[in-house]
């Protein structure tokens, strides 16, 4: 059975601090993506990042960026320079293709809510 | 708008009712997903359409779950004799279902389903 667990239940940093997400996950899949999502206080998923098993390499975008540890079965997501905007629950996601069409379900772990202090 | 579309935004019932939860997924978008969100809890996936079909419906928690998509397009979520436990957020997300594509999925705001 898939499993993600983010341990860190809640985040408090001030404004222009850094900030890491942690997030472990299990699976007995050898192909498989990992995922980051943003939920706002409106609600609505948004999708940051989604990572190939097979591709290690950690990658920039803007004042984001992601750890993947295959050894480790971690997969950190890194906000630089953090901005009020950026307070959300985040939610890391494990998928399992479902589908001949590649489609995929996620099983996401229980979120980090990330307070940014102006 | 552009997004997915999930109306009621909120639903308030009584235990035993049956209610119906609609999703409009982005236009264009063959794959189609339900998850059920509770309280300090991430997603959880209840059941997959590609067009028409379900294609995987491991999810649903029981058989007062139902779930139909007939057109390929607009899914509606069906919950029979409504049971407190159902409280929660029902999340529709819907994607391109084709192989290659990012694998993002476009998630609406939700329906929250409150029962008494």
């Amino acid at each position: 059975a898939q499993k993600v667990t983010q341990a860190q239940t809640e985040i408090s940093v001030v404004e222009k601090e850094d900030v890491t997400l942690d997030c472990v996950y299990e699976t007995r899949d050898t192909t498989y993506y990992l995922f980051w999502y943003k939920q706002p206080p409106s609600g609505e998923l948004v999708f940051l990042i989604r990572r190939n098993s097979f591709d290690e390499q950690n990658e920039i975008s803007g004042r984001y960026s992601w750890n993947f540890q295959k050894s480790t079965s971690s997969f950190n997501f890194t906000i630089t320079a953090s901005q009020v905007v950026d307070s959300a629950v985040y939610f890391c996601a494990l998928s399992e293709v479902i589908s001949n069409f590649g489609n995929e379900k996620l099983t996401f772990g229980t979120g980090t809510r990330l307070t940014i202090i102006p | 708008g552009a997004g997915v579309s999930q109306t009621p935004s909120n639903k308030v019932t009584e235990k035993g009712k049956y209610v119906e939860l609609r999703c409009d997924p982005i236009s264009g978008h063959t794959a189609l997903y339900w998850y059920r969100q509770s309280l300090g809890q991430g997603p959880e996936f209840l059941i997959y359409f590609q067009g028409t079909g379900a294609a995987d419906d491991s999810g649903l928690p029981n058989d007062r779950f139902f779930a139909v998509r007939p057109e390929g397009s607009v899914s509606t979520l069906k919950i029979q004799r409504t049971e407190r436990g159902d409280s929660a957020v029902y999340l529709c997300a819907s994607s391109l279902g084709v192989t290659g594509n990012s694998g993002e999925l476009f998630f609406g705001e939700g329906s929250r389903l409150t029962v008494l």
